[in-house]
């Protein structure tokens, strides 16, 4: 069964200074998918960024990134100047490629990000 | 313009009481799911719709019933509910070989049950 893993339970950073937060999955699948989400205080979930297995070239969304190391199954995402809106419960999940009941996404526990300003 | 709706947000109410809590989508989009957050914050699948059929049914309780009378709608009833049902449950949507399949997610719904 494919699993996600996210170590840092709680990470803070400066207005303005970047930050990586860390994610490992485990899966024996070669096709699937990435997702970083955001969960502000407000509770929505709004997705930050996507990556496709197949894809070497890491995605980028504005002053968000990610590190997509395929071999060693770890996709960090980093947040560069980082503002006082950044602040939330971040959740890495993982999603196998199509075909039958396939389309579920498997959450990590989430990293509680806060921006100090 | 809301893209994925659910009513209501908050739900209060006793044990053994039953409930419903109902999604709307409007992005054409043909598939959609359930999923409830615990007061961990963990997040996991409940059951997903593709095209009014039911294609992801988790191991969760019989007394949580879903029901999809179109592809934009979801409705989620739970029987009889107990204290560990208090989570908040949260819709989402996606379409099939669009975007990677990207699922958006409704707004949540905080059940709270006493």
């Amino acid at each position: 069964a494919q699993t996600v893993t996210q170590s840092q339970p709680e990470m803070s950073v400066q207005e303005a200074e970047t930050v990586t937060l860390s994610c490992t999955y485990d899966t024996s699948e070669s096709d699937y998918y990435l997702f970083w989400y955001k969960q502000p205080p407000s509770r929505q979930m709004i997705l930050v960024i996507r990556q496709e297995a197949y894809k070497q070239q890491n995605a980028t969304e504005n002053r968000f990134s990610v590190n997509f190391q395929k071999a060693a199954k770890s996709f960090s995402l980093k947040i560069s100047d980082s503002q006082l809106g950044d602040a939330a419960m971040y959740f890495c999940a993982y999603r196998r490629g199509y075909g039958g009941a396939t389309n579920k996404l498997i959450f990590g526990t989430g990293t509680l990000l806060a921006v100090q300003p | 313009d809301t893209a994925v709706s659910q009513t209501p947000k908050y739900l209060v109410t006793q044990m053994g009481n039953d409930k419903s809590i109902k999604c709307e989508q409007n992005l054409g989009h043909d598939t959609m799911y359930w999923y409830k957050q615990d007061s961990k914050k963990f997040l996991k699948i409940m059951f997903s719709y593709n095209n009014k059929e039911l294609i992801i049914n988790e191991t969760v309780p019989n007394r949580f019933s879903p029901k999809s009378p179109d592809k934009a709608h979801l409705n989620l009833h739970i029987n009889s509910l107990e204290l560990g049902d208090s989570a908040v449950y949260f819709c989402a949507s996606s379409q099939r070989d669009r975007g990677g399949d990207t699922q958006y997610f409704g707004p949540g719904t905080r059940l709270t049950v006493l």
